[in-house]
């Protein structure tokens, strides 16, 4: 039981390059997040995805896109990246089937954008 | 302590002390309280977590109390180690139809001194 995987662990792109940062849990949870952590500050949620084929927006979804391909996998997406989205990002479900709200985060992705 | 939303305290303290990491939240339909524990260059770590209908709860070595009436939140560590040096991050939801969307503080910095 891996729990929550994340795939790159880090990255470094020039801006306006495109890429799709993967996630993937093997606990069975509907719910799955994607944050981004910057520096001195706490986790802000980029986009969420409350089941198989629904996404939603979240707090600073400007500049991303995401894709829930399957019940374990929740992708995010940089179109054309862009300095301001130099971060770590990290992706994270939710314990909807023992219904604790507690949620498991992965190892994050740390991306620089140059 | 640290407010949902402000800069990043700091807390020292000798081994074998205890800790005391303070939280206030500002939405009171918050209904559910999480305390994290993030080591550097990895992902938060669930620690212990309460919900609304509940003053207190233990678990090893760590005790989350919550004031609804002043909106605050705390996370006790005893007899603190070095391996508890880490930044500690408490997150409220705030139920409802927010599918379980999280809602994080910028996070305190424990230094547990050998």
């Amino acid at each position: 039981n891996a729990g929550v995987t994340q795939t790159p662990k880090f990255q470094v792109l020039k801006t306006g390059q495109s890429m799709t940062l993967q996630c993937a849990q093997d606990m069975n949870h509907n719910s799955m997040y994607w944050y981004r952590q910057d520096p001195g500050m706490g986790l802000r949620l980029i986009y969420y995805s409350a089941s198989e084929g629904t996404t939603d927006k979240g707090e600073v979804p400007n500049g991303y896109n995401v894709s829930r391909l399957n019940k374990r996998e929740f992708s995010l997406r940089l179109e054309s990246a862009a300095p301001s989205q130099t971060s770590v990002y990290f992706c994270a479900s939710r314990d909807d089937i023992l219904h604790t709200d507690t949620q498991y985060f992965g190892p994050g992705t740390r991306l620089t954008v140059l | 302590g640290e407010s949902v939303g402000l800069h990043l305290p700091t807390l020292s303290v000798q081994e074998g002390d205890n800790s005391i990491i303070n939280c206030a939240y500002s939405n009171s339909a918050s209904d559910y309280f999480i305390w994290y524990k993030q080591e550097s260059g990895k992902g938060p770590q669930f620690i212990i977590d309460i919900r609304s209908n509940m003053d207190k709860r233990q678990g090893q070595r760590v005790t989350v109390l919550l004031n609804k009436t002043v909106k605050h939140l705390s996370l006790q560590i005893a007899a603190t180690q070095p391996g508890d040096s880490a930044v500690y991050f408490c997150a409220e939801n705030a139920g409802g139809t927010s599918y379980g969307k999280l809602t994080f503080g910028q996070g305190t910095i424990l230094t547990v001194h050998p």
